[in-house]
């Protein structure tokens, strides 16, 4: 089963507006990231918070992770419509073997109204 | 600078055919990923690679086949396409070392969209 599941599956909102993702998984984790994916396209990264982390900021982005919870939350401040996508989570699991192997959750569709 | 190259964008196979989909990266990236894209099933690990000459398993790798020859590419292959291989297909690499995990950010190409009948 996949590691990462996210909540909600869609979202809908208009400009201006804050968005907000969560993320929870179930084993031990490294890292955890966020990817952006527009339509037709690959995904892109956006953030990357390590599991000594707490919250991690970049522009308008905002991370927090909760280890005891296994979980996190992707906070997009006054949202743009070119904020429209989806987004997921991507878990990096601690064990020592582990070179780079991501697992991704089921993403959230962000659909932001002008 | 190109990145994560995939061809060809678009493929239709019939069932029972096979097809190598292309992956190249020009960021001497030791970590190579090919996963599958389904609605509702967001991305699904099917071959890594952590170097020239190393791949493994992913979630679903039945049915694919792949090989790493150089760090540059990394073709996954379709032995003998069925109707549920049918779904886009992304290819990743990531500097990903050893000791370096918390920089495995992985860069993806644009996507294979494939469909079998």
């Amino acid at each position: 089963s996949q590691q990462g599941e996210e909540d909600p599956q869609a979202l809908s909102i208009q400009e201006g507006e804050n968005a907000t993702m969560n993320c929870s998984y179930k084993t031990s984790i490294n890292n955890l990231q966020w990817y952006r994916q527009n339509s037709g396209r690959g995904l892109v990264h956006l953030i990357l918070i390590r599991s000594n982390e707490r919250e991690k900021h970049s522009g308008r982005l905002r991370v927090t992770l909760d280890t005891s919870k296994k979980s996190s939350s992707l906070l997009i401040t006054a949202s743009r419509a070119a904020d429209t996508a989806s987004y997921f989570c991507a878990t990096a699991f601690a064990y020592s073997g582990n070179t780079g192997k991501l697992i991704f959750g089921q993403g959230t569709t962000l659909q932001v109204k002008p | 600078n190109a990145g994560v190259t995939q061809t060809p964008k678009f493929q239709v196979l019939k069932t029972g055919q096979s097809m190598t989909l292309q992956c190249a990266q020009d960021m001497n990236h030791e970590y190579m990923s090919w996963y599958r894209q389904d609605p509702g099933m967001g991305l699904r690990l099917i071959h890594y690679s952590v170097g020239a000459g190393i791949t493994d398993q992913g979630e679903v790798p039945n049915g694919y086949n792949v090989s790493r020859s150089t760090t540059e590419d990394f073709p996954l292959r379709l032995l003998s396409a069925a109707p549920s291989q049918t779904s886009v297909y992304f290819c990743a690499s990531s500097p990903g070392l050893a000791g370096r995990l918390a920089k495995n950010i992985q860069y993806f190409g644009a996507g294979t969209r494939l469909s079998v009948l």
